[in-house]
């Protein structure tokens, strides 16, 4: 059974870069897409990224400018970069692997999640 | 300001059947499939419903989803204590180009 483990600073100073990066266990990093998704305290989910091995990757267009997530086959984790972060990043980070593609009308789905990681930005 | 609109809570006693409503677009929910997340509290989402009815193993029938338009719903019969915890829908947003959620519905069991 696949397994998520986020990793990274707990605390980042602001206008300074975030990163984070989630270990996969149990399965290959080369079969699925994954992805990042916040979530502040009190507040709900935002998606932030997804990436392929292939090398695609998708972002959410209000951090587009910011973000970069990318995938480490040889270490089977995938990592997340945000920069010039402010409070407002300030957030619990989830990784997630994503299931089917986005063939068919289907939306994908994020079947299996890290347990998350609290990012503060000071 | 989410793109899928929840109504903030909802309630129930033991027992009962609740419903929670997600609304959208044509470019999200209209043109794609549904999913929805459980999140305890202090917990991380976990996948509750995907592709609008489908439940994952070991989610309990009591689950249900249901999609009509650019709308979906959430049914939980036989409520129960443990299924307190906010309840997350979410699609693939075509004209955003990623996935949306909604702003998520505080389930209270009374």
């Amino acid at each position: 059974q696949v397994q998520l483990q986020e990793s990274g600073p707990g605390l980042v100073k602001a206008s300074e870069t975030l990163s984070l990066t989630c270990s996969v266990s149990g399965d290959s990093i080369s079969f699925y897409n994954w992805a990042w998704i916040r979530q502040p305290a009190g507040k709900g989910l935002e998606w932030i990224g997804r990436t392929h091995s292939s090398g695609s990757t998708s972002y959410n267009s209000a951090l587009k400018s910011r973000v970069n997530v990318s995938v480490d086959k040889s270490k089977n984790h995938f990592s997340l970069t945000l920069s010039s972060v402010t409070a407002a990043d300030t957030a619990v980070y989830y990784c997630a692997r994503v299931l089917e593609g986005l063939f068919g009308g289907s939306s994908g789905w994020f079947d299996t999640w890290g347990q998350g990681i609290v990012v503060t930005v000071s | 300001q989410s793109v899928l609109t929840q109504p903030p809570s909802a309630s129930g006693t033991p027992g009962q059947r609740v419903t929670i409503s997600c609304s959208g677009s044509r470019s999200n929910i209209g043109n794609r499939t549904v999913n929805w997340y459980q999140q305890l509290p202090g917990t991380a989402p976990k996948l509750l419903i995907y592709r609008n009815i489908q439940r994952p193993l070991g989610v309990p029938d009591r689950f249900s989803g249901s999609k009509s338009g650019t709308s979906a719903s959430l049914a939980i019969s036989g409520l129960q204590s443990e299924d307190e915890a906010d309840y997350y829908c979410s699609a693939w947003d075509d004209s955003l180009n990623g996935w949306v959620f909604g702003g998520g519905t505080k389930l209270t069991v009374l």
